[in-house]
């Protein structure tokens, strides 16, 4: 399945973070949400050949990743109180809209 | 601007009685449609889907209907059981694949003994 790094993780306001994600075998898109307290996962963006294929309504401040094994980055910089929330990873293949997610990172800013 | 309505935050069902989870959309070229389910501490997991050619499809005890001309779907569960208590998302997309996954804000699902 998909794997996330770290499961919880405390930063302060200012500083930047870095989330990690282990793709399914032989999947090779990766796409990341952003998924606060009583909403639904919002998009961030997805990865596709290295590529960023796609971008939600988030800053630049948020970038990311992925690497030759299909395994992705989530950078944020700059952290805001309202970044806390739950970061969800999910991979899949091209052309198929089986996502797989994993459990995610939950942030919290202080 | 919220493209993917779930007008219901939750819902109680009793245990062997139907499930039904609405779900609203206001984006008309949306043409392909998934419901996920999540458990707390795990991320979703996908459940059924619907292509908008279709108006029903059906996967075991779970079924969804899509009526285009209202803009809604609705994913039925029969018969309900207890370890259908989760979180349910509606989402929506575009299947030129360029377009990203838009996600409701969810119901609850409550099963009752």
């Amino acid at each position: 399945g998909v794997t996330q790094s770290p499961t919880h993780l405390i930063k302060t306001r200012g500083q930047q973070v870095t989330l990690r994600c282990s793709s399914q075998s032989g999947h090779n898109t990766v796409s990341w949400y952003q998924q606060a307290l009583g909403q639904g996962p919002q998009f961030i963006f997805q990865y596709y050949r290295k590529e960023e294929n796609g971008r939600g309504n988030f800053p630049p401040r948020f970038s990311g990743l992925q690497f030759p094994n299909d395994s992705s980055e989530l950078n944020v910089n700059a952290l805001e109180l309202d970044d806390s929330a739950l970061y969800l990873c999910a991979s899949s293949l091209w052309g198929f809209y089986g996502y797989t997610f994993g459990s995610g990172t939950r942030l919290t800013v202080v | 601007d919220q493209q993917v309505k779930q007008n219901s935050p939750s819902l109680s069902v009793q245990e062997g009685r139907i499930s039904i989870l609405n779900c609203d959309y206001t984006n008309s070229m949306f043409d392909y449609f998934l419901w996920y389910k999540k458990y707390p501490a795990e991320g979703p997991t996908f459940l059924i889907s619907i292509s908008s050619i279709k108006d029903k499809n059906e996967d075991g005890r779970f079924t969804v209907f899509l009526n285009k001309s209202a803009k809604h779907l609705s994913l039925h569960i029969v018969p309900s059981q207890p370890g259908d208590s989760a979180v349910y998302f509606c989402a929506a997309s575009r299947m030129n694949r360029d377009d990203k996954i838009i996600f409701g804000k969810g119901t609850r699902l409550h099963i009752l003994p």
